[in-house]
């Protein structure tokens, strides 16, 4: 969607090496946040972000970190991927929700990592 | 958190209405309903969202009962395109107040998959 965007798109990368995703908004929101999505377990929080250098885990955050150094950006980094980390990982942004039909999360395109 | 139940799988026919329904026993007064559409390889997509009764757009209605325990999604003469995964999430605004509330920790459940059938 315009206004998020995900990099990259898709990644390969071997067990134990670090890895960074990064999301960027140009819609000045305030929440951002990281989901990953796996067959069978639909799209589950990893953390998100409630402003600059504010964040909170979600339910599956074990083995992940994330950061916001500024408004427009909100990273994620695994420490040392795992073969369980491949995934599909979708960022998002959410818009007021008094803004009457509009409310809601506004999602990135996604960034399919697989761990070998 | 509110949990949600949705159906794992539905089928329909091209041209006919379909009606998708999520349980959230557990709503708290605070909490919205919001309806997702994702499509294969992209990133779930807003529907609709409501409090309570009824919402219409020029996608989709959403009926709320008076108890709000469940809610409807209904796609009226759905197409092949149709066919995806829908979402259905309880959550709370926070800072109603501000200019930049949103959802915290929502937790999306597995969705209903639809399967839109020639």
């Amino acid at each position: 969607d315009a206004g998020i965007t995900q990099s990259p798109r898709h990644k390969v990368t071997e067990t134990g090496t670090p890895v960074t995703l990064r999301c960027h908004q140009t819609e000045n929101h305030r929440y951002m946040y990281w989901y990953r999505q796996d067959p069978g377990h639909g799209l589950r929080l990893i953390h998100y972000s409630y402003g600059v250098k504010d964040t909170d885990k979600g339910e599956v955050s074990d083995g992940y970190s994330v950061s916001r150094s500024k408004t427009e950006d909100f990273l994620l980094t695994l420490e040392s991927a795992t073969s369980s980390q491949t995934s599909v990982y979708f960022c998002a942004i959410s818009e007021p929700l008094w803004d009457r039909g509009r409310g809601g999360y506004t999602f990135g395109s996604g960034t399919r990592l697989t761990v070998v | 958190l509110a949990k949600t139940t949705q159906p794992i799988s539905m089928d329909s026919y091209e041209g006919q209405e379909v009606n998708i329904t999520c349980s959230h026993n557990n709503i708290a007064t605070n909490d919205y309903i919001t309806w997702y559409q994702q499509f294969p390889s992209q990133g779930p997509r807003f529907i609709i969202q409501g409090y309570k009764t009824k919402v219409t757009n020029e996608v989709a209605s959403l009926f709320i009962p008076a108890d709000r325990k469940s809610s409807t999604l209904s796609l009226p003469r759905v197409s092949l395109s149709d066919t995806a995964v829908y979402y259905c999430l309880v959550g709370a605004a926070l800072n109603q107040a501000s200019n930049s509330g949103g959802y915290q920790k929502v937790t999306f459940g597995t969705g209903t998959k639809l399967q839109v059938i020639p």
